[in-house]
């Protein structure tokens, strides 16, 4: 399969642990937040979203959670699974008329799960 | 429903020359983006088309550019091809574009060495 990254910090969790995975932003103006799972050799695949309106959201076996005061955002993934062994990127979206207007991502996390 | 489409999927160039890929979005999309991904960049981003309209701009130089058709399908073009232009070229499509806090769907990407 492709690498996404040769020096992607990496996380590895034995099979039915929880995972978390950590992101810090770069822009306070960033109003909307998600996170993406990239397989090897496929485009990055949406997990879940958040606004910045929100500090928790929960999905089917994952929670992202949003620290603004630190600009920091994590993905929880529960009782992770051999299938969730992946890249890990966080995203930033900067409203129009800021100083992006574009989704910027973080530089991924490689999970690694041992069954 | 069918998600994005990117043509071709594997690309061999030689310097000097330029490519055209393609994007098809998912059907009612209008916004389409472009992504460089390479492992020491990370995923960067291009540019975004809404409309048939370039609506946002990376930091990308000139050789790179793109259009917009009125099927909403994208291409975009590399011209002058440089080594260090090899990467995964990812486009996403989603219904009104960044900056609106609107979910992004990701093609498989199409792969592009530079000889």
């Amino acid at each position: 399969g492709e690498s996404v990254g040769l020096h992607l910090p990496t996380l590895s969790v034995q099979e039915g642990d929880n995972s978390i995975i950590n992101c810090a932003y770069s822009n306070s103006a960033s109003d909307y937040f998600i996170w993406y799972k990239q397989e090897s050799g496929k485009g990055p695949q949406f997990i879940i979203d958040i606004r910045s309106n929100m500090d928790k959201r929960q999905g089917q076996r994952v929670t992202v959670l949003l620290n603004k005061t630190v600009k920091h955002l994590s993905l929880q993934i529960a009782a992770t699974q051999p299938g969730d062994s992946a890249v890990y990127f966080c995203a930033e979206n900067a409203p129009y008329g800021g100083s992006q207007g574009n989704l910027i991502f973080g530089k991924g996390t490689k999970l690694s799960v041992k069954p | 429903k069918a998600g994005v489409t990117q043509t071709p999927r594997y690309l061999i160039k030689t310097r000097g020359q330029q490519v055209t890929l393609s994007c098809s979005p998912i059907s009612g999309h209008r916004s389409v983006s472009w992504y460089q991904q390479t492992p020491g960049q990370g995923l960067q981003f291009l540019f975004e088309y809404f409309s048939e309209t370039q609506r946002n701009k990376g930091n990308f130089p000139g050789r790179f550019s793109g259009r917009q058709f009125s099927n909403s399908r994208s291409e975009m073009n590399v011209s002058t091809l440089e080594l260090g232009d090899s990467a995964l070229y990812l486009c996403a499509s989603s219904l009104w574009g960044q900056g609106a806090a609107d979910e992004q769907y990701f093609g498989p990407g199409t792969r592009l060495t530079v000889t």
